[in-house]
């Protein structure tokens, strides 16, 4: 079972729509949790972190389920700029410094 | 400067050369990282580096040879590397492993 995973995708978003998608995490000693996103060809750019308590960032809106070990994203009134990868990011070790990406999942915005 | 700097962009090299990438971070950060992005597959963490010191080796070909000579600066050393280590090889800072994590733009490594 992979550490962190994610759907592919890519999930086809008409613009003003809303679109959510998981990441599940094997590691059950993980600490922190983040959505990146990378555009094609780019380096990977925090979008927000991910607490317990669920939190929201304009648009968008992050989860945390310890208990069945996903966390989620939705993004609100998709625009075409929102296209991109999105990378559930998972850390864990002694000093919380291990990073471990999914494979990303990729959302498309159309007029 | 600001942020994470990684050089060069893109670099194409034989497989008997060698080479080095250069890494530079002006956030004051302690903590830095190599992780290689290959064609679909996620990113991969290769070495961390705290306080210059190295804390993981993840399982990484003695023909990658990191060198951190100070907190602000990194390098991966390349030598006889294989066609299939062509890939994204990505910088990244942070303070103390928490937050998020700042990456530079990545050198785009084709070995031909």
């Amino acid at each position: 079972r992979k550490e962190v995973e994610q759907d592919p995708g890519p999930f086809n978003v008409p613009e003003g729509a809303t679109v959510a998608f998981n990441c599940t995490y094997s590691n059950s000693a993980s600490q922190s949790f983040f959505w990146y996103r990378q555009d094609c060809r780019k380096e990977p750019k925090l979008l927000m972190s991910v607490y317990s308590s669920g939190n929201e960032d304009g648009r968008f809106t992050a989860q945390l389920n310890r208990a069945s070990q996903y966390i989620s994203l939705l993004i609100r009134d998709s625009k075409l700029s929102d296209s991109a990868t999105y990378l559930c990011v998972v850390t864990f070790g002694a000093a919380g410094n291990k990073l471990t990406f999914g494979g990303g999942t990729r959302v498309l915005v159309k007029p | 400067e600001t942020g994470v700097t990684q050089t060069p962009r893109h670099l194409v090299m034989g497989m008997t050369n060698k080479k080095s990438l250069k890494c530079e971070q002006h956030l004051g950060h302690n903590a830095m990282y190599w992780y290689k992005q290959s064609a679909k597959k996620p990113l991969e963490l290769m070495f961390v580096y705290n306080f210059k010191e190295q804390t993981e080796n993840n399982s990484v070909p003695s023909r990658f040879s990191p060198e951190c000579p100070n907190s602000s600066h990194l390098f991966l050393h390349l030598h006889t590397l294989q066609p299939e280590d062509s890939a994204l090889y990505l910088c990244a800072s942070s303070q103390d492993g928490t937050g998020g994590y700042t990456f530079g733009s990545g050198t785009r490594l084709t070995v031909v």
